[in-house]
């Protein structure tokens, strides 16, 4: 069966600082992989996704980056974060083949920036 | 944008049957209807999906109107475990995006 992990579950950290949070996806191949960010109340909003190692595709412009350095790995970065970048962070795949393409979600990180 | 509405909060007793709304007026004919659902700081789980027929699994039913402009979310027998936010989203077959909107928080009620 196939699993989705991120880590770290959650993550204090002060303006400016860097940030990398990683998603990695077992017991399948070759997955869409999707970044979202949900801010305190608030829907999820679309971050990044990606079709493949090396193709990411951006929905907002902002200080974050996206990189796919493996097929189940996904990565999450910032050089300096802001305020307004704490928020609960999702990482979600679907399959490519098939026709539904339902996605399936880990369990977040919870990013506070102070 | 999200392409649906969805009223924001709704409460129904447990046992009772719950039915969640959601309008997509503007939906097109390769665009499924999507439900997820999300339970408080964790990340959305699938619930059902359909194209015009009406759906039914273990978790719910699906019932979509003849001209597909909207559709009811139904869970038979709430439960207290069923508290969360509901989303409704729909999107063509074979494309890669889900627009999540600001979806529906139910709230059982013993």
């Amino acid at each position: 069966s196939q699993t989705i992990h991120q880590w770290p579950a959650t993550l204090v950290q002060p303006v400016g600082s860097p940030l990398s949070l990683e998603c990695t996806v077992e017991g399948t191949s070759n997955p869409n992989l999707y970044w979202y960010r949900q801010a305190a109340g608030r829907g999820l909003q679309l971050l990044f996704y990606s079709v493949g190692i090396g193709q990411i595709s951006s929905e907002v412009p902002q200080n974050l980056s996206a990189s796919r350095p493996q097929d189940r790995q996904f990565i999450l970065s910032s050089k300096k974060l802001l305020l307004s970048d704490s928020g609960f962070y999702l990482c979600a795949w679907s399959a490519t083949s098939g026709f539904y393409n339902e996605q399936f979600f880990g369990p977040g990180t919870r990013l506070t920036v102070l | 944008d999200a392409k649906t509405t969805q009223p924001p909060s709704m409460d129904c007793a447990e046992g009772r049957a719950a039915n969640l709304p959601c309008n997509h007026s503007t939906i097109s004919g390769n665009e499924y209807v999507y439900w997820y659902r999300q339970i408080h700081s964790q990340g959305p789980q699938y619930i059902i999906h359909g194209l015009k027929n009406n759906e039914t699994n273990e978790m719910a039913s699906l019932i979509i109107t003849e001209d597909r402009k909207s559709s009811t979310l139904i869970l038979p027998h709430a439960t207290l475990r069923d508290t969360a936010v509901y989303y409704c989203i729909v999107k063509a077959s074979g494309t890669y995006k889900y627009i999540f909107g600001t979806g529906t928080r139910l709230k059982v009620l013993a």
